[in-house]
């Protein structure tokens, strides 16, 4: 069973634009979260979504929003980037509740602003 | 405010050593999970514990979980260099909508 794909692996962005970042879960995994990890803070949770459903949200400006299809895929996207959104995103999917569930995580997209 | 803290942030040690990492909260968590990630890579799970004062063996590596649902630790016995990471504890609190928290993380460093 192919595990959870993220694209880009790597991109490069200027303060101001926006940028998509991809998911793909493990197939059959209906939960997709993401997180957003920086030295400085640590791992931070982002968003879940679950059958096409916002169902739980972190605290992040309303810049950070996310989508999730019909076939479970997801993106997120950040618009008006900023220096501090340097970034590895991490995807992670689970069959049900993350968190109560083994949530999978994928390789991550690492952004860089400049 | 960051509801889990998680220590050291930092370990370096020679192969052979054991060693301790710390996870504590003043919130009581409804689940706990150990996670290793390596570089260029997703964190992986480790193990959950659940009920207090479990205790769980994986190898040479034992998790506990205290008996009041607030702290967690994970002990290596005579770590290899293959044990080098970065070790996250992620908590589960009744209080937070079913949100993962996530610690800090440790960096541990096994030297041959």
């Amino acid at each position: 069973k192919a595990g959870v794909t993220q694209t880009p692996r790597y991109l490069i962005k200027t303060r101001g634009q926006q940028v998509t970042l991809s998911c793909s879960p493990i197939s059959g995994h209906r939960s997709v979260s993401w997180y957003q990890q920086t030295p400085g803070q640590g791992l931070q949770f982002l968003f879940e979504y679950f059958s096409e459903t916002q169902r739980n949200k972190g605290n992040f400006p309303g810049r950070f929003s996310g989508r999730q299809f019909s076939n479970s895929r997801s993106e997120m996207n950040v618009s008006t980037l900023e220096l501090g959104d340097s970034a590895l995103y991490l995807c992670a999917s689970s069959l049900g509740v993350a968190g109560v569930e083994t949530q999978y995580f994928g390789p991550g997209t690492r952004l860089l602003v400049l | 405010t960051q509801l889990l803290e998680q220590s050291p942030q930092f370990l370096s040690i020679q192969e052979g050593e054991n060693l301790t990492v710390y996870c504590n909260s003043s919130s009581v968590f409804s689940s706990l999970q150990w996670y290793r990630q390596e570089p260029g890579e997703g964190p992986v799970l480790l193990v959950t514990v659940v009920t207090g004062g479990e205790v769980k063996k994986l190898k040479r590596l034992t998790f506990q979980f205290g008996d009041a649902r607030k702290d967690s630790s994970l002990h290596i016995t005579a770590a290899q260099p293959g044990d080098t990471g970065l070790y996250l504890c992620a908590g589960l609190f009744y209080n937070q909508g079913g949100k993962l928290i996530f610690g800090q993380g440790t960096e541990l460093s096994v030297k041959p």
